[in-house]
């Protein structure tokens, strides 16, 4: 596509439920990256994608946030169990290729995230 | 590990008038890029202009332009001519060492620009 599209915009959910976050990322690039931006706070990072795999999972805050991606398309990011600190925005990001830092990120707009 | 700060969490400027915002970094690598990134209330992270480390001469994009002082490790940005459009949040970054690929960014800085 000609951006990269998150999906859904915003979501609201209670405590306990299980959430899938989606991102489509720019058609051609291999690389995609999640970051959690908390209000009034920068981002910090997930997750990247080099093709379908994961070879930094570092940024997970917990065994309940999982990823996964399909080929070199849309990728889900589930939050299992969701608690009240995981009301965030969470960022999605690609780039041609990852490694290549001249190239920068493009990002999506978020799915705004609020767990009540 | 690398860190970046933003020291002013919020700054105002008048309308047609210029404004700097501040960026320090901390890293002991030597090959690095930069980054302004602006967020306005659409919330999509946008670029606003990228600095290699190895080049000496600061970039610029029509009225973003930043100083990039390497040995002080601060690379701020300076908006001329503020425009209502440019209120928003400023985000900058960071990609440390060859073959980086995860971004780090500061906590930013809220602009408001007063008609």
């Amino acid at each position: 596509g000609a951006g990269v599209s998150q999906s859904p915009s915003n979501k609201v959910t209670e405590k306990g439920k299980d959430v899938e976050l989606r991102c489509d990322p720019i058609s051609g690039h291999t690389a995609l990256y999640w970051y959690r931006q908390r209000l009034g706070q920068g981002l910090e990072f997930l997750i990247y994608f080099q093709g379908n795999s994961a070879p930094d999972k570092s940024g997970l805050p917990s065994d309940r946030f999982s990823a996964e991606r399909t080929g070199e398309s849309v990728s889900t990011l589930t939050i299992q169990r969701t608690q009240q600190e995981d009301s965030a925005v969470y960022l999605c990001a690609s780039s041609p290729i990852a490694g290549r830092a001249n190239y920068g990120y493009t990002f999506g707009s978020g799915t705004r995230l609020t767990v009540v | 590990a690398q860190t970046v700060t933003q020291s002013q969490p919020e700054m105002s400027v008048q309308e047609a008038e210029t404004v700097t915002l501040s960026c320090t970094y901390d890293t002991s690598e030597s090959d690095y890029y930069l980054f302004w990134y602006k967020q306005p209330p659409s919330r999509q992270m946008i670029l606003v202009i990228r600095q290699e480390a190895y080049k000496q001469q600061n970039a610029t994009e029509n009225r973003f332009s930043v100083n990039f002082q390497k040995a002080a490790k601060s690379f701020s940005l300076k908006i001329s001519d503020s425009q209502l459009g440019d209120a928003a949040m400023y985000f900058c970054a960071a990609f440390v060492g060859a073959g980086s690929y995860q971004l780090t960014f500061g906590k930013g800085t809220k602009l408001s620009v007063i008609p």
